[in-house]
């Protein structure tokens, strides 16, 4: 089993829809999460972290479920420019302090 | 620019020969990490250096792969004897606390003919 597993989509939408992605991921120890932008051909950028309150910063919001080791995204109104994969990420505690990501989530935003 | 530098952005190589990459990381980050992605896929962690200490290794990085950090500022990363296997995009990036995300370079794109 992965150790952060993501559907990769690809997630088609309209312009202005509200999409929703979720991540699993297996180590129940794991202490810090995130959720990163990757653009065709570009590196990854930090999108934002996650935390167990849920936490929102404009359009997007994220949410996790330490019970069930789950972790999601959300974006509302949806723009053209939010077009990218979106990577689930885990800092796992005794995992020497490197992330481990998820293949990524698809999105493309259509008119 | 502050960020973490990446040279050269692209390589092409015979396959068999050597390839050396550079990663110049944000100046007061002391961790640096280097990461492999192939296409349609998350990057995969390599290696981890902590200053200029490498504290740990992936086990994707075969013998024919090196790194180091001398002096705990820029990282090299060699690839010797190179296989069309190693054909991907090599991932440099920096952070002070590691649960605070890390800052990726732009990366250095890898074709192995």
């Amino acid at each position: 089993r992965k150790e952060v597993e993501q559907d990769p989509g690809p997630f088609n939408v309209p312009e202005g829809a509200t999409v929703a992605f979720n991540c699993t991921y297996s180590n129940s120890a794991s202490q810090s999460f995130f959720w990163y932008r990757q653009d065709c051909r570009k590196e990854p950028k930090l999108l934002m972290s996650v935390y167990s309150s849920g936490n929102e910063d404009g359009r997007f919001t994220a949410q996790l479920n330490r019970a069930s080791q789950y972790i999601s995204l959300l974006i509302r109104d949806s723009k053209l420019s939010d077009s990218a994969t979106y990577l689930c990420v885990v800092n796992s505690a005794g995992g020497g302090n490197k992330l481990t990501f998820g293949t990524g989530t698809q999105l493309k935003v259509e008119l | 620019d502050t960020g973490v530098s990446q040279d050269p952005r692209h390589k092409i190589t015979k396959r068999g020969q050597n390839v050396t990459f550079r990663c110049d990381p944000i100046s007061e980050h002391n961790r640096l990490y280097w990461y492999r992605q192939t296409l349609g896929q998350g990057p995969e962690f390599l290696t981890y250096f902590q200053n200029e200490a490498q504290l740990e290794k992936s086990r994707l990085l075969s013998d024919r792969f090196s790194a180091e950090r001398p002096k705990g500022s820029f990282s090299t990363l060699e690839i010797q004897r190179t296989e069309q296997g190693d054909s991907a995009m090599y991932l440099c990036a920096s952070s002070l606390v590691a649960r605070y995300g890390y800052t990726f370079g732009s990366g250095t794109r890898l074709t192995v003919v």
